[in-house]
């Protein structure tokens, strides 16, 4: 069974400093997306990663995918307050029968402070 | 364009009583799902269907019903709540067989049971 294991969990950030989240999952995997969630909110899609070596930027964000390690990392450069959400990576995985399902690792909560 | 909507938004249920919640999605999409998302545990996938009639068990299934009798809507039942099954539940489709699908989620709904 597919396991998706994020770290770390909370990060708290001062404004203009840079920092990585990670994302470990234990079977393989074609593809593996970034979500931030706000305070009651919904999921917002960041980034889809499908091959190795993929490598996304949006503004301060940057995603990249290595399936060899069945990692992936999210970068985060120069913190402003407005990237304060819950960040969550997310795995396919293929069923023969019951086709694919996403798998979420448990967030991480980041907090950037001014 | 509504995407995927959720119905309700709030609910707050005694134990033992039941109920269901509606998804809806108007993309044609073949795949739906039902997560609930819980403090520090990410989205845990509790149903998913995969076409019109067909259902398959996730993560955490029990103590919860699905059914996907229109392409449209999943259904999901709770026939005797319990405490444990407060939380914010999330519906997602998605059309799994084209090469570059995604997953849209809707707004959520929150759940109290007393």
């Amino acid at each position: 069974e597919l396991k998706v294991e994020q770290n770390p969990l909370f990060l708290s950030m001062q404004e203009g400093k840079n920092y990585t989240i990670y994302c470990n999952y234990s079977t393989t995997s074609d593809r593996l997306y970034w979500y931030r969630q706000d305070p009651g909110k919904s999921l917002e899609s960041l980034f889809v990663l499908l091959s190795n070596g993929a490598v996304k930027q949006e503004g301060r964000l940057m995603a990249s995918l290595d399936t060899k390690a069945r990692l992936s990392t999210l970068h985060i450069t120069a913190a402003v307050h407005d990237l304060s959400a819950t960040y969550f990576c997310a795995v396919v995985v293929t069923h023969m029968e019951y086709g694919n399902k996403l798998v979420f690792g448990a967030g991480t909560i980041l907090r950037v402070k001014s | 364009n509504a995407g995927v909507t959720q119905t309700p938004k709030f609910r707050v249920l005694k134990t033992g009583q039941s109920m269901t919640l509606l998804c809806a999605q108007d993309m044609n999409h073949e795949y739906m799902y039902w997560y609930r998302q819980d403090p520090g545990m990410g989205l845990r996938l509790i149903h998913y269907s995969v076409g019109e009639g067909t259902t398959a068990k996730g993560e955490v299934p029990d103590g919860y019903n699905v059914s996907r009798l229109k392409k449209q809507n999943f259904l999901l039942g709770l026939e005797s709540a319990a405490p444990s099954q407060t939380s914010v539940y999330f519906c997602a489709s998605s059309n799994g067989r084209s090469n570059n699908y995604g997953y849209t989620f809707g707004s959520g709904t929150r759940l109290t049971v007393v």
